[in-house]
């Protein structure tokens, strides 16, 4: 079936450091979402995007969509405490109206 | 905070038990998503209502029946549930719009934590 991975799986980093994770699809996405879980928390919404070779920023974060539309990234400038938590992004198949398939996420942790 | 509004936040129960999880949503979403999410692991996909329709089901057992009674509410029945069954039920709704971004972010509720014993 189609899968999402991400890698790492976890990341621990000194706060002030940079950090990034990728996300595969193993089929052509139609859009892919980021979304950011905090430990103990639910999933929130971070971006989506949508075009070949889109690229994003919010404040030290920036998001990528390969030119395939089978991969993302999404790398933070200079960690803070506050980014720590999972970090999940989640494609859309071009057949899927409504299923987004989630990755298999990455775990951020930022040492003070 | 979440505009999402599930209950009960934490679900205690036998496998010989009825219960039901709600979530309800007032943004005018008309999709509504159950996903089911085990520790350290990202939500897996149950069902999605569109319309008040079920679109999709990810051939989840029928101990758990899902159920939409108007636009705003989405229910999960769940009935002789398994131990593996325990884990965070998460809701979420998005909006239907056009184009191939049809649907736009999912806003999850807080989710309800079920333990079966």
């Amino acid at each position: 079936g189609q899968q999402v991975m991400q890698i790492p799986q976890y990341q621990h980093v000194q706060e002030g450091e940079d950090f990034t994770t990728y996300c595969n699809s193993s089929t052509t996405l139609s859009n892919i979402q980021w979304y950011k879980q905090r430990p103990g928390g639910h999933p929130v919404f971070l971006i989506q995007l949508v075009k070949s070779g889109e690229v994003k920023k919010q404040k030290r974060l920036t998001f990528q969509f390969g030119e395939a539309k089978k991969n993302s990234s999404l790398h933070i400038t200079a960690t803070q405490t506050t980014d720590v938590g999972t970090y999940f992004c989640a494609g859309r198949p071009l057949s899927g109206t409504y299923k987004y398939i989630f990755g298999t996420g990455t775990r951020l942790k930022v040492l003070a | 905070d979440t505009e999402v509004t599930q209950t009960p936040k934490h679900l205690v129960m036998g496998m010989t038990n009825k219960k039901s999880l709600k979530c309800e949503q007032h943004m005018g979403h008309r999709a509504m998503y159950w996903y089911k999410q085990k520790a350290k692991k990202p939500p897996e996909l149950m069902f999605v209502y569109s319309y008040e329709k079920l679109s999709i089901n990810e051939s989840v057992p029928s101990r758990f029946s899902p159920e939409c009674p108007n636009s705003s509410l989405l229910n999960l029945h769940l009935h002789a549930l398994q131990p593996e069954d325990s884990a965070l039920y998460l809701c979420a709704s998005s909006r239907i719009g056009r184009g191939t971004a049809n649907t736009g972010e999912l806003f999850f509720g807080e989710g309800s934590r079920l333990t079966v014993l």
